[in-house]
């Protein structure tokens, strides 16, 4: 089974602020999803990664396949970024086999 | 845009009680999940299905059963809900192997 691992597990950063939360996972996988979920909300998926690197506004997301590795950065942090990043690694097989980090909880003050 | 409706948000039952939570998606998907999501275990696949009728256990499968009638809908029942069963139920759908997840938006569950 994937064990996957996000840290930090509490983020705090002031507005503005260049953010990065990290994702490494143990076994080989066919892709590589990061999902935001709002106080109170639902979970809204932000990117969904098998190689290298794709952007969306302010948001970035990187895999490295070699080293295991993920990074979800935000550039120039806002307050309303504040939520729970999770990590989620998708196996080689169905796609029920998807295993989740427990999540980043990031606090974006003014 | 993608739609998975999740028909309580907030539900709150009686110990020994069966419940049903049901699920909606308007995408023609063929794969749908349910998970619970519990304070510092992350989200645990209870069930999935991969197509109308068919169902498979996930991780957490004891206390739950599904039914998957028609292809836009998914249930989860509790068959005698017990104060464990506390938790946040999220719903996702999925199109095919490396595809985003899309997310109901939960139904808190509380069972005294």
């Amino acid at each position: 089974k994937n064990e996957v691992e996000q840290s930090p597990q509490n983020l705090t950063a002031q507005e503005g602020e260049f953010i990065t939360i990290n994702c490494s996972y143990s076994v080989g996988i066919s892709a590589l999803h990061w999902l935001q979920q709002h106080p109170g909300g639902g979970i809204v998926s932000l990117f969904m990664l098998s190689s290298g690197k794709k952007k969306h506004g302010r948001l970035i997301a990187t895999i490295n396949i070699q080293e295991k590795h993920s990074s979800l950065h935000i550039t120039a942090s806002h307050p309303r970024d504040s939520a729970v990043y999770i990590c989620a690694v998708g196996g080689t097989g169905t796609a029920s086999k998807l295993t989740f980090g427990t999540g980043t909880r990031l606090q974006v003050t003014l | 845009d993608v739609k998975v409706t999740q028909s309580s948000r907030y539900l709150v039952k009686r110990t020994g009680e069966k419940v049903f939570l049901e699920c909606v998606q308007d995408m023609d998907h063929e794969n749908m999940f349910w998970y619970r999501q519990d304070p510092g275990l992350g989200l645990r696949l209870i069930y999935f299905s991969y197509d109308v009728k068919m169902k498979e256990k996930g991780d957490i499968p004891e206390g739950y059963s599904v039914s998957r009638e028609k292809k836009e809908r998914f249930s989860l029942i509790l068959e005698s809900a017990s104060t464990n069963q506390t938790s946040m139920y999220l719903c996702a759908s999925l199109d095919r192997l490396n595809s985003p997840l899309h997310f109901g938006n939960g139904t808190r569950l509380t069972v005294t």
